[in-house]
């Protein structure tokens, strides 16, 4: 079946450094990709989506690009936050299926 | 604010009892799926439906069951509660059964069994 792998955390990062939390996907089919955050005490919220091959996903300086030929939806940004400590899930979406989550990862920057 | 309610916030129950979670999608949204967080198992897909029927159903146990009402509000109900079962339970609504669409999440409810 349809199934997400992305990286363990926790990932720990100073401010302004650049973050990339990897995450690969298989599909039969041609799944929409999402990036889902969830802060502390709340329920997840989309962070961006991509809905075909190539196509860039962008949101709150959070980026991922949709790349078929590697199976991969890696979200990035240039300059991460104390305020971006969360937890990130990638998730596909299939028609006619419901989201398939990855196990999450944590990601904490320190002042 | 996603526009999800979910009631109650927090459940502190004992093993072998029953409880009953509630949902209200956002206004307009026919499909309403339910979550189970814990710390092990990460986000487990338990059940969804669209329109009042159910549409999918994932990981859940014999002993939880859901339904949605014609008002298109969801109740997931769970009896003879184990320790195990003490997880965040989220629910999601979104306006199809289509599966590719943007899921938009509740608060969620803590359910801590004793």
């Amino acid at each position: 079946g349809d199934s997400v792998t992305q990286m363990e955390g926790p990932v720990t990062l100073s401010e302004e450094a650049f973050l990339t939390i990897n995450c690969t996907y298989t599909a039969t089919g041609y799944p929409s990709l999402f990036w889902y955050v969830q802060y502390p005490g709340e329920g997840l919220q989309l962070l961006l989506k991509a809905t075909k091959a190539d196509d860039k996903g962008s949101n709150k300086g959070f980026e991922a690009t949709y790349r078929k030929e590697t199976t991969s939806f890696h979200l990035e940004k240039g300059s991460v936050q104390v305020s971006d400590s969360a937890v990130y899930f990638c998730a596909l979406g299939a028609l006619g299926t419901p989201l398939v989550f990855g196990k999450g990862t944590r990601l904490s920057v320190i002042a | 604010d996603s526009g999800v309610t979910q009631t109650p916030k927090h459940l502190i129950t004992a093993t072998g009892q029953r409880v009953t979670l509630r949902c209200s999608p956002r206004s307009g949204d026919l499909s309403v799926y339910w979550y189970q967080q814990s710390l092990d198992q990460g986000l487990q897909f338990l059940i969804q439906y669209y329109n009042g029927e159910e549409r999918a159903k994932g990981n859940i146990l014999e002993r939880f069951s859901a339904q949605q009402f014609p008002d298109l509000h969801s109740e997931l109900n769970l009896s003879s509660l184990e320790l195990g079962d003490s997880a965040l339970y989220f629910c999601a609504s979104g306006p199809s059964d289509r599966g590719v669409e943007t899921q938009y999440f509740g608060p969620g409810t803590r359910l801590l069994v004793l």
